[in-house]
């Protein structure tokens, strides 16, 4: 079976200052991993996503994601954060290279970006 | 490219109602998805459609169940309601075949609540 653990709630960052939200996943065949942030009352919007090659993943906005596969983690990260960043961030894996399979979530980071 | 689009936005029903809930994929993908979202909660894994057919199932009962037509849009539908499914339904779409470089693209989601 496949997780993934969010372990911090929320993240409190002033803007301009870089920021970092955490994602440690399991999973028991390679991992595809994938980060995706919800504004209120919205839907889902794709981020990045790591498939294969590079650690270093560049996605939109500004978003980056390093894979990490001894210490099983996928952390995003921004080097200069700004209140428009501020939203529901869920990293998420799926344990098969089709993008029918199920992907599964974890419980989500709240990330307040601060004047 | 309208993207996945769901609809109802928003849904008020009555334990022990049914409720049917809407679903058309992005532009030239053939897989759908569906996930409920609980209040603070990550996305959770209902079932995806492939070729019309059901082809993976999560943790989900038999109260909930789908149908996806010829041109690809999806249905789902939950029997006997309960206060418990209240919740925002995503729809996701992606494109089969062995390809690294896809993700899933959610809507905007359904809000049920159930009275």
């Amino acid at each position: 079976a496949q997780s993934v653990a969010q372990p911090e709630d929320q993240v409190n960052v002033a803007e301009g200052n870089p920021l970092t939200v955490k994602c440690t996943y399991s999973v028991s065949g390679n991992p595809y991993l994938f980060w995706y942030v919800q504004y209120p009352n919205r839907g889902l919007q794709f981020l990045l996503k790591y498939i294969t090659g590079d650690n270093l993943v560049k996605g939109s906005y500004g978003f980056e994601a390093e894979f990490n596969k001894s210490q099983t983690s996928f952390h995003l990260k921004k080097p200069s954060a700004l209140v428009s960043d501020s939203a529901l961030y869920f990293c998420a894996v799926r344990d098969s290279v089709w993008a029918g399979n199920m992907l599964t979530f974890g419980g989500g980071t709240r990330l307040m970006v601060k004047p | 490219d309208a993207g996945v689009t769901q609809s109802p936005t928003h849904l008020i029903k009555t334990r022990g109602q049914q409720v049917t809930l809407r679903c058309s994929p992005k532009s030239g993908h053939d897989t759908v998805s569906w996930y409920q979202q609980a209040l603070g909660q990550g996305p959770q894994f209902i079932f995806q459609y492939y070729e019309e057919e059901e082809r993976q199932r999560g943790n989900f009962p038999d109260r909930f169940s789908g149908h996806q037509f010829p041109n690809y849009s999806s249905e789902l539908n939950v029997n006997a309601l309960l206060l418990g499914d209240s919740a925002l339904y995503l729809c996701a779409s992606s494109s089969v075949g062995f390809s690294l470089n896809t993700e899933a693209f959610f809507g905007q989601g359904t809000r049920l609540t159930v009275v």
